[in-house]
C-alpha cells in the first residue's frame, strides 16, 4: 500500500518567519493530497488540499506545492503566528483503494 | 465541527464492554472509524460506504463495527486491552476516499482509557 514520509517531526520557528513541512509518497497513482492541522485535545481539521492536476495552491498564508515527478509535496506557512502552533499531518490518496494514508506528523511550535 | 457528533467523549474501562456512537449530519455516504494513539497519525480501522463495510483493516476481533443507517456508525468494544487506550475518531466523506478528493471530516473523538 501507499507509504507517506513526513519531515521534520519537530519544527520550531520564530513568529513572523516561514515554516515548511515536506512529504513524499510512493504510489504514483496517488492524486489527492490534503493537509490536516490538529491542536491538542482536538480533532484533525483540513486546512488545505491539492489535487494532481495542480502544482501550487494558496489559501491566505498557506501554500502547498506538488511535484508529481519527484512524488513530493510540501506545506509552507508564511508569516507564522503563535496560533499556527499545532500538529500537522500530510496525507495521500490513490484512486481505487479507498484509503487516505497519513504521514507521521510534524509538531510545529511558533516562538513569540 | 459539530456536524459529526460522537458519544461518549470520555470512557474509562476495565475490561468491560462498551459501544461508541457516531452520527453525522452532513449527508455523507461514507463513514469511518479511526484510532489515534498519542503523537501518532490517525489509523483507519473500518470504512462503510452506503451502509456496506468496504474496508476492514487489521483490527482485533474485539472491535466490531455496525452501521444501522447511512448517518450512524457504532463501534462495539469487548474485553478491552490496555493497548486499546487511544482516541477513536468517527469521520465521514461524501464518497469513499480513493482519489476522488472527497474531503474527510473528523468528529470530536471518544477518548478511551483502559485501566
Amino acid at each position: 500500500g501507499e507509504q507517506v514520509e513526513q519531515l521534520p517531526s519537530i519544527l520550531r520557528v520564530q513568529e513572523g518567519s516561514s515554516a515548511s513541512i515536506n512529504c513524499s509518497y510512493e504510489d504514483s497513482a496517488s492524486n489527492y493530497f490534503p493537509w490536516y492541522k490538529q491542536e491538542p485535545g482536538e480533532n484533525p481539521k483540513l486546512i488545505i488540499d491539492i489535487r494532481s492536476n495542480m502544482e501550487r495552491k494558496q489559501i491566505q498564508e498557506l501554500i502547498v506545492l506538488l511535484d508529481k515527478k519527484a512524488k513530493r509535496f510540501s506545506l509552507h506557512i508564511t508569516d507564522t503566528q503563535p496560533g499556527d502552533s499545532a500538529m500537522y499531518f500530510c496525507a495521500a490518496s490513490a484512486g481505487g483503494n479507498n484509503k487516505l494514508t497519513f504521514g507521521q506528523g510534524t509538531v510545529l511550535s511558533v516562538i513569540p | 465541527n459539530t456536524k459529526i457528533t460522537q458519544s461518549p467523549r470520555y470512557l474509562i474501562l476495565g475490561r468491560a464492554n462498551k459501544s461508541l456512537e457516531c452520527e453525522q449530519h452532513l449527508g455523507h455516504n461514507a463513514m469511518y472509524w479511526y484510532k489515534q494513539s498519542a503523537e501518532k497519525p490517525p489509523e483507519l480501522m473500518f470504512l462503510y460506504n452506503l451502509k456496506q463495510l468496504i474496508r476492514n483493516e487489521t483490527v482485533p476481533s474485539r472491535f466490531i463495527p455496525e452501521c444501522p443507517d447511512s448517518s450512524k456508525l457504532l463501534l462495539h468494544i469487548s474485553a478491552v486491552d490496555p493497548e486499546d487506550s487511544a482516541v477513536y475518531f468517527c469521520a465521514s466523506s461524501q464518497g469513499p476516499q480513493g482519489g476522488s478528493g472527497n474531503t474527510l471530516y473528523f468528529g470530536e473523538g471518544s477518548r478511551l482509557i483502559v485501566v
